[in-house]
């Protein structure tokens, strides 16, 4: 009954291979994020969708592309790794405006290492 | 530029030992301050969000505060298990994105 759902949690690949990674929540929110971790812990903002519409795209190189199926699934897709892409990637989702009370609920990330 | 500043980076604790950890802000027009855990392997959990300078909010030994420049997370009596990584996070009043702080990783031992 996990709320919000990362595959793989580990993904190892080398550099300018194409990798997925997949996010699933189960919570009925609208508005889903996806949150790039780096080795300092800093989080920072990639890309959000409400309903399936993109509605924030922070500066990201174009290798990265989201596709949202369905309010319940954003996935992310990487093109040509770059060892720099390195990263915990966290996937959230929210209930939009009603975020302010009961804040964005996370998965547990994918620890991506491009070697 | 919105900027999220959290301190100190590490604070160890011993069981019982009360503390408090900051988190300085500038925004243009703060919509919310979130502040969030993490533990090592698993994503943010959401602990509290505060609107407006003077508010207050509690869950068990944690009590946030919030000024017009900052927000405190105090911690009282803190045990063993509070250890974890705390994060701050503020949402501008227009968009939809929170800019987190890189965080305070509190260790308590017994």
């Amino acid at each position: 009954d996990t709320a919000v759902s990362q595959t793989p949690k580990y993904l190892v690949t080398q550099m300018g291979n194409d990798k997925s990674i997949k996010c699933e929540q189960n919570l009925g929110h609208d508005t889903m994020y996806w949150y790039k971790q780096d080795s300092k812990k800093f989080l920072k903002i990639m890309f959000s969708y409400n309903n399936k519409e993109l509605i924030i795209n922070e500066t990201v190189p174009n290798r990265f592309s989201p596709k949202s199926p369905d309010k319940a699934h954003l996935n992310l897709h990487i093109n040509s790794l770059e060892l720099g892409d390195s990263a915990v990637y966290f996937c959230a989702s929210s209930l939009g405006d009603r975020a302010f009370f009961y804040g964005y609920t996370f998965g547990s990330g994918t620890r991506l290492t491009v070697v | 530029e919105d900027q999220v500043t959290q301190s100190p980076e590490a604070l160890r604790l011993q069981e019982g030992e009360s503390s408090s950890l900051n988190c300085s802000y500038t925004v243009s027009g703060l919509r919310g301050l979130f502040w969030y855990r993490q533990d090592p392997g698993k994503g943010p959990e959401f602990l509290f969000t505060l609107y407006s300078a003077g508010e207050e909010k509690e869950k068990e030994r944690l009590k946030a505060t919030l000024t017009k420049k900052e927000s405190f997370l105090h911690i009282t009596a803190p045990k063993p298990e509070d250890s974890a990584t705390y994060l701050c996070a503020v949402q501008e009043g227009n968009t939809d994105k929170l800019i987190f702080g890189t965080g305070t990783r509190l260790q308590v031992f017994p």
